[in-house]
């Protein structure tokens, strides 16, 4: 199975900070790698897929970047409404496997 | 829209079985593969299964593999997980999840609110 590792698990930021979360996996996934967002108690919502393709109705303050093994997601202004857990996943083969989360919580 | 609404969960003694459903409605159920994806309470996502669009071709996580089916019913546009030999470590809010797909990539556009199953004597 492929394993998906984010860093950091969790992050404190400020309402207007720039931040970036990482995912890398264990093998090369090309561009199979998606982005969601869970608050809590709620289901995942998707983001990002295909590494940098946009959701459609996702903010454009949200962006993801990379191919291979290692991607990003960055949220370039952080709104209240985006201080959520978020997951990353590979679509390259089943299973089709989840990083462990990125819990990101208010300064 | 596009919903999905899953029915069936509840608290089940360890060892019994527990069937979920998942009821689609606003798109063409039949054109798209479906998943079931499970999170333990305070853990993260965890990929429990898929079903081809066509029902043909079926995949299961190691931990489920032999316990759990799924199946799908395109008359009443309804997705199913079959679940048997129920361990402790099954509890957890099941969601069932479309698989879209653009060009050559897939993801889960859209997911239920999820059903919560407790395996508990």
């Amino acid at each position: 199975d492929i394993q998906m590792t984010q860093s950091p698990s969790s992050l404190s930021a400020s309402v207007g900070d720039r931040v970036t979360i990482t995912c890398r996996a264990s093998q090369s996934i090309n561009r199979y790698l998606n982005w969601y967002q869970q608050q809590p108690g709620k289901a995942p919502k998707l983001l990002i897929y295909a590494a940098f393709s946009l959701q459609s109705g996702v903010p454009s303050r949200f962006s993801g970047s990379g191919s291979g093994t290692d991607f990003t997601l960055t949220i370039s202004s952080l709104q209240p409404e985006d201080f959520a857990t978020y997951y990353c996943q590979q679509s390259y083969t089943t299973p089709q496997t989840f990083g462990q989360g990125t819990k990101l919580e208010i300064k | 829209q596009v919903q999905l609404v899953e029915s069936g969960g509840g608290v089940v003694q360890p060892g019994r079985s527990l069937t979920l459903s998942c009821a689609a409605s606003g798109f063409t159920f039949s054109s798209y593969a479906m998943h079931w994806v499970r999170q333990a309470p305070g853990k993260g996502l965890e990929w429990v299964a898929l079903i081809s669009h066509d029902g043909s071709k079926k995949y299961y996580a190691d931990s489920v593999k032999g316990r759990f089916t799924i199946s799908r019913d395109d008359s009443k546009n309804t997705l199913f997980l079959q679940m048997s030999s129920l361990r402790a470590g099954d509890t957890a809010v099941y969601y069932c999840a479309r698989e879209g797909y653009s060009i050559s990539w897939y993801y889960f556009d859209y997911w239920g609110q999820g059903t919560l199953v407790t395996v508990s004597s």
